[in-house]
Order: C-alpha cells, then structure tokens, then sequence
C-alpha cells in the first residue's frame, strides 16, 4: 500500500540558509501534519493543513511557512536557519475529520551546520 | 508543562513474556489515545488505538487499556517478540480526528531472545 513520501530524507544547510521539504501524503488523505523531532524528543508538532487550509498552528516558529497545494502534497519552508532546527521533521497524512489515526512519512533529517 | 508522559525511557523483556508499556496524562479533554512504534530512521508506525468510551481494545498480541479516571493507559504486548524492540509512544488527541497528536516521549522497548 503506498505510504506518505517525503523528500529529501536527508539535508544538510548552514545557517540563514532556507530548505523546503516536501511531503506527498497517502492517495485520498485530506489532511497533512508536520512535527519536529529533537534529539531525544517526542514529535512536537508544528502546522496542519485540511483541504488546502490552515486548520491547526502549533509551535511553529514564525521563519517556517508551509502550505497544501491543489494535489494535496505539502511543502515546509524554512528561512533563516538556525543551529536549533536540526532535527526529523515528520509528515503524517490522515483521512478527513472523523479519522483519528495519522500515519507517517519516513522523515526528513536536517542539519543546520 | 509536559501533558503526556511516559515514565519509564527504556523497558527490557525477555522473549515470549509480556511487555508492558505506560502512559500517563494530565488534560481530561484528551479523548482518542493511540500507540505509535518507531525503528531508527523509520517514521513512527501506528499500532493500536482506543477511544474514551472504551476501557480496553485487542488487536492479536496488542491490548491497549484505558483508565480514565486514573488518566492512565497501558500496552500490554504478549508474547513479547524480538521484532519488537523499537520505541513507543503514546500519543493523545483532543475532541475528533483532524486535530493534531500529542505525543509522550517514549520508551524504549528491547526483547531479548
């Protein structure tokens, strides 16, 4: 069964430069998640999309943007990137309101040298 | 203020025995739990789920129990298999679907054979 695809699964950028990560969620998933994952932490999440719109804001910082296109895949936008945003950030994908369970991507790990 | 917390960072069980994973939470308006594993370098897979008005579900080797009063839930795996050695979180939703997890910071399961 396909799973949600994310790209790359691996970045490497210095700091105050920008990235994009780019998630495909399953074939008919409306909804699409972000979470960062810290050394040693638990997913914290970050921004979630329902059908092209915003629909929760968590503790992303203000130098992220991401949004859903038409195709419902996703892309975070990273600026000004600091030591502290390495990390896995993770895409979850689920299927409209009444479904609880989210599933996730592989990960994408970024390093901010 | 961390709502979701898993006390135990590491559990070891012998192979064939019974594994038990817990997890705790402070916000009554939590009312969909559900357990997500994770390999190194694998986005977190999910397991098994339980909604408020359940006090327990079964899926084959995996019972979730949910203690409301107590704020507290359980995975109880048996037999314990080497396979699942990975990391578990639990992980809360308020309200409905559509609305983003919160996750606990894991444990860390290892079955030894």
């Amino acid at each position: 069964a396909a799973g949600v695809i994310q790209s790359p699964r691996h970045l490497i950028k210095e700091k105050r430069e920008t990235a994009t990560l780019k998630c495909y969620p399953i074939p008919r998933h409306d909804t699409v998640y972000w979470y960062q994952q810290g050394p040693g932490q638990d997913p914290q999440f970050l921004i979630s999309f329902y059908e092209k719109m915003q629909s929760d804001k968590g503790s992303i910082p203000d130098r992220f943007s991401a949004q859903q296109f038409s195709d419902y895949h996703s892309e975070l936008n990273m600026s000004s990137l600091e030591l502290g945003d390495s990390a896995l950030y993770f895409c979850a994908s689920s299927s409209g309101v009444s479904s609880y369970e989210q599933y996730f991507g592989p990960g994408t790990r970024l390093t901010v040298t | 203020d961390q709502q979701v917390k898993q006390n135990s960072p590491s559990l070891s069980v012998q192979e064939g025995r019974i594994s038990i994973l817990n997890c705790d939470y402070t916000n009554s308006m939590f009312d969909y739990f559900l357990w997500y594993k994770k390999y190194p370098a694998e986005g977190p897979t999910f397991l098994i789920s339980i909604s408020s008005i359940k006090d327990k579900n079964e899926d084959g080797r995996f019972t979730v129990f949910l203690n409301k009063s107590a704020k507290h839930l359980s995975l109880h795996i048996v037999p314990s298999q080497p396979g699942d050695s990975a990391v578990y979180f639990c992980a809360l939703l308020r309200n409905s679907g559509n609305t983003p997890l919160v996750f606990g910071k894991g444990t860390r399961l290892s079955v030894i054979a």
